[in-house]
């Protein structure tokens, strides 16, 4: 049974560059959300989609992270240009239910470093 | 606004030794109630949760968690901890009309042979 798939899971990339984080959710959940983890901040969520439409991006940090969810089965979460201080791991998550009690499922990460 | 505590930053126990981990939490509905634990370059793994019900509520790997509504408190706990269940444990509230999870800051637990 695949779980949530985030690609890749490693990014080294210089400062300015774009970054194209990639996510597929589990097949039938409509709920997917974006995470971002880092030692100072902890687990911070950054968008929230249901039915592939974005609900909450008050967690999007600048006008140089977007997300788009083209369809039920793929998320992308950009950021341009990218800084240092975006180096984190960011997490993908998704879930059957959008206000109930089923938990969320979470993929291993992209651990993203800007040198 | 909702929001969790977790006052420990480190727990360490003796393996075969009942273990504790800490959690309270602040909502302004009903509390939806979780555990998560993350194991090193990891996701979060779904442990636990609790809805409404039964006060004790049990969950994977043997771990289980007591609902206290006057103490605001939903810990972690196990009769009898593994090496294996050396990691970071987070425990996260939600209100029942919203659908974002609040997370604590972590708690890392070691168990020692």
């Amino acid at each position: 049974d695949a779980g949530v798939i985030q690609s890749p899971r490693h990014e080294v990339t210089e400062m300015g560059q774009e970054v194209t984080l990639r996510c597929k959710p589990i097949s039938g959940h409509n709920s997917l959300f974006w995470y971002r983890q880092t030692m100072m901040r902890g687990l911070e969520l950054l968008i929230y989609f249901n039915n592939n439409v974005p609900i909450d991006d008050s967690g999007m940090p600048e006008d140089r992270f977007s997300a788009k969810m083209p369809n039920a089965s793929f998320s992308t979460l950009k950021i341009q240009p990218s800084e240092p201080r975006d180096s984190a791991v960011y997490f993908c998550a998704s879930s059957t239910d959008d206000r109930g009690g089923q938990p969320q499922h979470f993929g291993d990460g992209t651990r993203l470093s800007i040198l | 606004a909702q929001s969790v505590a977790q006052p420990e930053d480190q727990v360490n126990v003796a393996e075969g030794n009942p273990l504790t981990v800490k959690c309270t939490y602040s909502v302004s509905g009903n509390p939806y109630l979780f555990w998560y634990v993350q194991y090193p370059n990891r996701g979060l793994q779904f442990l636990l949760k609790y809805i409404t019900g039964d006060n004790l509520v049990k969950g994977s790997y043997g771990f289980e968690a007591e609902f206290n509504k006057s103490q605001t408190s939903f810990h972690l706990k196990k009769p009898s901890a593994l090496v294996s269940d050396s990691a970071l444990y987070f425990c996260a509230v939600r209100d029942g009309s919203g659908y974002a999870l609040n997370f604590g800051k972590g708690t890392s637990l070691l168990v020692t042979p």
